[in-house]
């Protein structure tokens, strides 16, 4: 059982390059989240999903998509990447009042 | 919009002392969460916190919940180094809904020896 897992680990983009992220659970939640933690700061809630094929804007969405075609995987799309999207990303999923973390991709934009 | 704050910002205690972190909410938040996060590691859970006046322990650590004053506490006994690392609370979620986390900035603790 991995639970929540995350792809990459580490991305380094240039202004203007594209990226998905790949979050992948094996614990058949329903809800999964995309997080951004800034230095010094909390995360902050980027989009999530409350079941397949459903998405939803967070609190800070611009400058990113996802999609959740299949239940265990949520993808974090970055179209044109820009320096104020140097971050580090969580994943996380729940079930009932527990959510789940992955271990995080820390992506920077030069 | 749900605000969370959490104060201090910074803990630098002693070994063997006691000392609590705060956390204060803006409005009606249905859960509250806190978190330990180690330096470049993911969060890990430590309590939920669910109704008014709720209490939980854990080891060292114990939080509890009054939703009246919006406010809740991370009380720490008797600090021991390993309890050195990032703790953060949160506030969201609700029964049958996505969690939809609003995270305080957080509050590095540092215990010496």
């Amino acid at each position: 059982n991995a639970g929540v897992t995350q792809t990459p680990k580490f991305r380094v983009l240039k202004t203007g390059q594209s990226m998905t992220l790949l979050c992948a659970q094996d614990m058949n939640h329903e809800y999964m989240y995309w997080y951004r933690q800034d230095p010094g700061m909390g995360l902050r809630l980027i989009h999530y999903s409350v079941g397949e094929g459903t998405t939803a804007k967070g609190e800070v969405p611009d400058g990113y998509n996802v999609s959740r075609l299949k239940k265990q995987n949520f993808l974090l799309g970055l179209e044109s990447a820009a320096p104020s999207q140097t971050s580090v990303y969580f994943c996380a999923s729940s079930y009932e009042e527990i959510e789940f973390f992955g271990p995080g991709t820390r992506l920077t934009v030069l | 919009e749900l605000k969370v704050e959490q104060n201090p910002l910074f803990l630098s205690m002693q070994e063997g002392k006691n000392y609590t972190i705060y956390c204060n909410y803006s409005t009606t938040s249905d859960r509250l969460y806190w978190y330990r996060q180690d330096p470049g590691k993911s969060l890990e859970s430590l309590f939920v916190l669910l109704s008014n006046g709720a209490v939980k322990q854990e080891g060292r650590l114990m939080a509890s919940l009054d939703t009246k004053a919006r406010l809740s506490t991370l009380h720490i006994t008797a600090a021991v180094h390993d309890l050195s690392a990032t703790y953060f609370c949160a506030g969201g979620g609700g029964t049958g809904t996505a969690s939809k986390l609003t995270f305080g900035t957080g509050t590095r603790l540092q215990v010496t020896l």
